[in-house]
């Protein structure tokens, strides 16, 4: 089935640093992608998405690039913020269908220090 | 965006009684609702899936007599821990996607539940 590998947290940078959290996925097929955010006390809340291979989504200065070559969604950002301290998930294949399962890796922890 | 409401936000129960969480879209119709239980460390563990009008789809290791899923309407979902223990202790996240609407799930802000 549909799945994704996420790269392992906890990851502590300073503040404007340079962000990468790797996300690889295999699919049938080429479905939807997703990035969530969940701060403290949350629930999960979409950061950005891309449709199909070679687009881009972006989103408060969030990346993130569908590779269908790699079969890769690696989140960037060229400069993290304090409030960007929370947790990501990189999302399995999109729903595209009722009853598809949605499932979830642990995450990554970012933690942004100043 | 979509908007998904879950209620209570928080909850403190004792030991052997029974916790009924909602789980609302507020602006689409749902047809399919997930429940999921946060462990620490933030995995995400789903539960079950729900479809509007059938039975819920439980995962392999979720006792369904315990965790107790009805979605009777496009817009409610309703999970309810019975008989609930201190390791019960959790937080239940729903989501709510609407295929061929939208390509994403939304989710709830969480319930915080506490068996004391």
């Amino acid at each position: 089935g549909d799945s994704v590998t996420q790269m392992e947290g906890p990851v502590t940078l300073s503040e404007e640093a340079f962000l990468t959290i790797n996300c690889t996925y295999t699919a049938t097929g080429y479905p939807s992608l997703f990035w969530y955010v969940q701060y403290p006390g949350e629930g999960l809340q979409l950061l950005l998405k891309a449709t199909k291979a070679d687009d881009k989504g972006s989103n408060k200065g969030f990346e993130a690039t569908y590779r269908k070559e790699t079969t890769s969604f690696h989140l960037e950002k060229g400069s993290v913020q304090v409030s960007d301290s929370a947790v990501y998930f990189c999302a399995p294949p999109g729903v595209t269908g009722g009853g598809n399962k949605l499932t979830f890796g642990t995450g990554t922890q970012l933690k942004v220090e100043l | 965006g979509a908007v998904v409401s879950q209620h209570p936000s928080w909850v403190i129960c004792k030991s052997g009684t029974s916790v009924k969480i909602e789980c609302r879209s507020l602006d689409f119709q749902a047809t399919t609702m997930f429940w999921y239980r946060q462990f620490p460390k933030q995995s995400l563990m789903l539960m079950a899936t729900s479809n509007e009008g059938s039975k819920a789809t439980y995962e392999q290791g979720v006792e369904k007599d315990k965790f107790l899923i009805n979605h009777a309407s496009l817009t409610l979902s309703t999970l309810t821990v019975t008989s609930a223990h201190p390791e019960d202790s959790s937080f239940y996240i729903c989501s709510a996607s609407a295929p061929g609407v939208y390509t994403e799930a939304f989710f709830g802000q969480g319930t915080r539940l506490t068996v004391v």
